[in-house]
C-alpha cells in the first residue's frame, strides 16, 4: 500500500526480552519519527531521523531503546532487556521532511510486556 | 521552542450539537499547525493543516479550523456532531531545531458524542 507501514501489529512478550519493531514509511518521504503512546496518554517523542541519520534522539528514555534507518527507508526500533513500563502503543510516522508538510502516521504496534 | 496546549482532556457533546476542540499555540514566527484524528486501535489520520495561505481551513469529514494570530488559537469545529467523530483529537505544530523539523503535538482532546 501506500500508507506507512508498522509490523508487527501486537507483540507480546515477557520481560526482559528484546524486541524490534519495525517500520516501512511512504517512499520518498526522507523524515521518519517514532513516538511512544501509553494508555490513554498523548504521544511522547522517541526518535526522528532525517534520510539515515538521527539528528534528535533526545526523547529516547533509556539506552535499553536503540533505533536506526538503513537505505534511507525502513527503520527498526530495538528495547533491550523490556520491562512492564515499556508495554505501549509504538507509533512512527513519515513525512517530506518539509515544515508546511504533515506526518503520515502506521496504525501503530502494541507491545505487551508480561 | 514552540509550544501547544489543547485545553480539555475530554469534551461531551450531543449529537447534532457544535464540537468545539481548542488549541493555542506559542510561537514567535508564523507557524505551520495540523489537527489530527485518532480512531480505537488506529494511528493519527491529518484532519487539516494550516500553511498561511488562508485562515479559515476545511479538512475532512466537516471539520474546519480557524487561525487567529491575535489569539494564538487555532480552535477546531464542526457544526453538527455525529456518533462517528467520538475520537480522539490532537493539536500540532511544526517547529525548527537544529536545522531540522520537529512536531510538537499537544496533549490530546477525546470527545464523546451522546446519543
Amino acid at each position: 500500500g501506500a500508507g506507512v507501514s508498522q509490523s508487527p501489529s501486537n507483540k507480546v512478550t515477557e520481560k526482559g526480552k528484546d524486541v524490534e519493531l519495525r517500520c516501512d514509511p511512504i517512499s520518498g518521504h526522507t523524515a521518519l519519527y517514532w513516538y511512544r503512546q501509553s494508555l490513554g496518554q498523548g504521544l511522547e517523542f522517541l526518535i526522528y531521523f532525517q534520510g539515515n541519520s538521527a539528528p534528535d534522539k533526545s526523547g529516547l528514555p533509556s539506552d535499553r531503546f536503540s533505533a536506526e534507518r538503513t537505505g534511507g527507508s525502513v527503520s527498526t526500533l530495538t528495547i533491550q532487556r523490556t520491562q512492564q513500563e515499556d508495554s505501549a502503543v509504538y507509533l512512527c510516522a513519515s513525512s517530506s521532511g518539509e515544515a508546511n508538510q504533515p506526518q503520515h502516521f502506521g496504525d501503530g504496534t502494541r507491545l505487551s510486556i508480561l | 521552542a514552540q509550544s501547544v496546549t489543547q485545553l480539555g482532556s475530554h469534551v461531551s457533546v450531543s449529537e447534532g450539537a457544535l464540537v468545539l476542540l481548542r488549541c493555542n499555540y506559542s510561537s514567535s514566527v508564523p507557524p505551520y499547525l495540523f489537527w489530527y484524528v485518532q480512531y480505537p486501535n488506529q494511528g493519527l489520520q491529518l484532519l487539516l493543516k494550516y500553511t498561511s495561505a488562508a485562515t479559515l481551513v476545511k479538512g475532512i469529514n466537516g471539520f474546519e479550523a480557524e487561525f487567529k494570530k491575535s489569539e494564538t488559537s487555532f480552535h477546531l469545529t464542526k457544526p453538527s456532531a455525529h456518533m462517528s467523530d467520538a475520537a480522539e483529537y490532537f493539536c500540532a505544530v511544526s517547529d525548527r531545531v537544529s536545522g531540522t523539523y520537529k512536531y510538537i503535538f499537544g496533549t490530546g482532546t477525546r470527545l464523546k458524542v451522546l446519543a
